[in-house]
């Protein structure tokens, strides 16, 4: 069955570091993978999409993502963090069926000054 | 501007009650979906609908239903059968059901049970 992991729940940095956000999927057929930014009490935006065009994707606000086949991975990376950054990111990917998105469980991020 | 509504923004619910969460469209997309957020579990699938007059189960379906009698509406009612309604509704759309297009969110509807 499809799955997405994402490693760890919160994420500290400091501004102007690198941002390392891990998602990990499952499934036997290439995927289709998704990033969503979700700031409080909101609904969730598209950052970026693997749609299987390139394996480096460029997404929003300077965030990127690559999708390593070998590795069943999709990491979302920024350079440099701003305080802005700071939210749930979500990694998703279509279900077995192909009919909805399915999500990971999120990871926080924050940014310190 | 083109995007997905929900109404209310907040909500509130005696035990008990049936409530219904509204989720309108005008991006004529084809399928809409009904998800639950709570803290630390990400997005639960609670419903799709890839076509008007149809609709799936998703994975936590029991104590929830929902319609799709128009194209650009999908209202989830929260009955009282779901023994804990209390999270974040997220309602959204996708051009078409085949999931290698991005959905597009709602702002969310925060049902609290008092």
């Amino acid at each position: 069955a499809q799955s997405v992991t994402q490693l760890g729940s919160h994420v500290s940095v400091s501004e102007g570091a690198l941002v390392l956000l891990r998602c990990n999927y499952s499934s036997s057929v290439p995927p289709y993978l998704f990033w969503y930014v979700q700031y409080p009490n909101q609904g969730l935006q598209l950052l970026l999409k693997y749609t299987s065009a390139a394996t480096l994707v460029k997404g929003i606000n300077g965030f990127e993502a690559e999708f390593k086949k070998s590795e069943t991975s999709f990491h979302l990376t920024k350079p440099s963090a701003h305080m802005s950054d700071a939210a749930e990111y979500f990694c998703a990917a279509p279900n077995q069926a192909g009919t909805a998105l399915i999500f990971g469980k999120g990871t926080t991020l924050s940014v310190s000054s | 501007d083109g995007g997905i509504t929900q109404s209310p923004k907040y909500l509130f619910r005696k035990e008990g009650q049936n409530v219904t969460l509204s989720c309108e469209q005008n991006l004529n997309h084809d399928a809409m979906y009904w998800y639950r957020q709570d803290p630390g579990q990400g997005l639960r699938l609670i419903y799709y609908s890839q076509i008007v007059n149809d609709f799936q189960k998703g994975d936590i379906a029991e104590g929830y239903s929902v319609s799709r009698e128009k194209k650009e509406s999908f209202p989830l009612t929260v009955t009282s059968a779901q023994k804990n309604p209390t999270a974040f509704y997220l309602c959204a759309s996708s051009i078409h059901s085949q999931m290698n297009t991005e959905a597009f969110f709602g702002q969310g509807t925060r049902l609290t049970v008092v």
